[in-house]
């Protein structure tokens, strides 16, 4: 069964250091998100990506984050200079669209953010 | 702005139990998702609905759209059961599907 894979899986990093995520969606879907989920809080919405280029965003998506779709596979998050409250659990979902429907999102197993 | 509510935040059962979750939101929705969190913190999509009911092995999820209510119910629960139940609102308003998630419930069945 196809799969939403997330790389690393844990990232330590020290403040102000630049990280990037890593996410290949399912291959054939369209929409690309990214969340995140701070310990112990509700997972919040950070972007929607379709026709490679943002959807929408969040009020957390400020300009120290960036989306990119490198090539046909890799969907990343960038984080250009972390600060502590960066720390979370980071996951990338995709999902399909057919005839205007929206159709189930598919999330991957996070990436567990951790900046010292 | 949408607000995502559940109930109960934890919710404690024996084995063979029925289990109902509860969630209301506070505006229009595309679809309501059911979502399954693991203590490893993978989310898995149980179900995604947008009226009436969906039922897939012991799990069924309920929409009453007018009401902006929704509940997933697990019968004859099992230990395995056990995880954190997310349930997520997709709006309207052009967004491509983006969730708005509740906080949670955190349910353990104990053998």
């Amino acid at each position: 069964e196809p799969e939403v894979t997330q790389t690393p899986s844990h990232q330590v990093t020290q403040m102000g250091q630049e990280v990037i995520l890593r996410c290949v969606p399912i291959s054939n879907h369209l929409y690309f998100y990214w969340y995140r989920q701070i310990l112990g809080q509700k997972v919040e919405f950070l972007v929607s990506f379709y026709n490679n280029e943002i959807s929408e965003k969040s009020e957390i998506f400020d300009d120290q984050f960036s989306v990119e779709r490198p090539d046909g596979s890799n969907f990343t998050l960038k984080i250009r200079s972390t600060k502590l409250e960066d720390s979370a659990m980071y996951f990338c979902a995709s999902s399909s669209r057919l005839a205007g429907i929206y159709n189930e999102q598919f999330f991957g197993p996070g990436t567990r953010l951790t900046v010292l | 702005k949408n607000e995502v509510e559940q109930s109960p935040q934890n919710l404690t059962a024996q084995e063979g139990e029925f289990i109902t979750i509860n969630c209301s939101y506070s505006v229009g929705i595309s679809a309501l998702h059911w979502l399954q969190q693991h203590p490893g913190g993978g989310i898995v999509s149980l179900f995604m609905l947008s009226s009436g009911k969906k039922k897939h092995g012991r799990l069924i999820a309920t929409i009453n759209i007018q009401e902006k209510h929704s509940s997933l119910h697990i019968t004859a629960s099992h230990p395995r059961d056990s995880a954190v139940y997310i349930c997520a609102a997709s709006n309207y308003g052009g967004s491509q599907g983006n969730l708005i998630f509740g906080k949670g419930t955190k349910l353990s069945v104990k053998p």
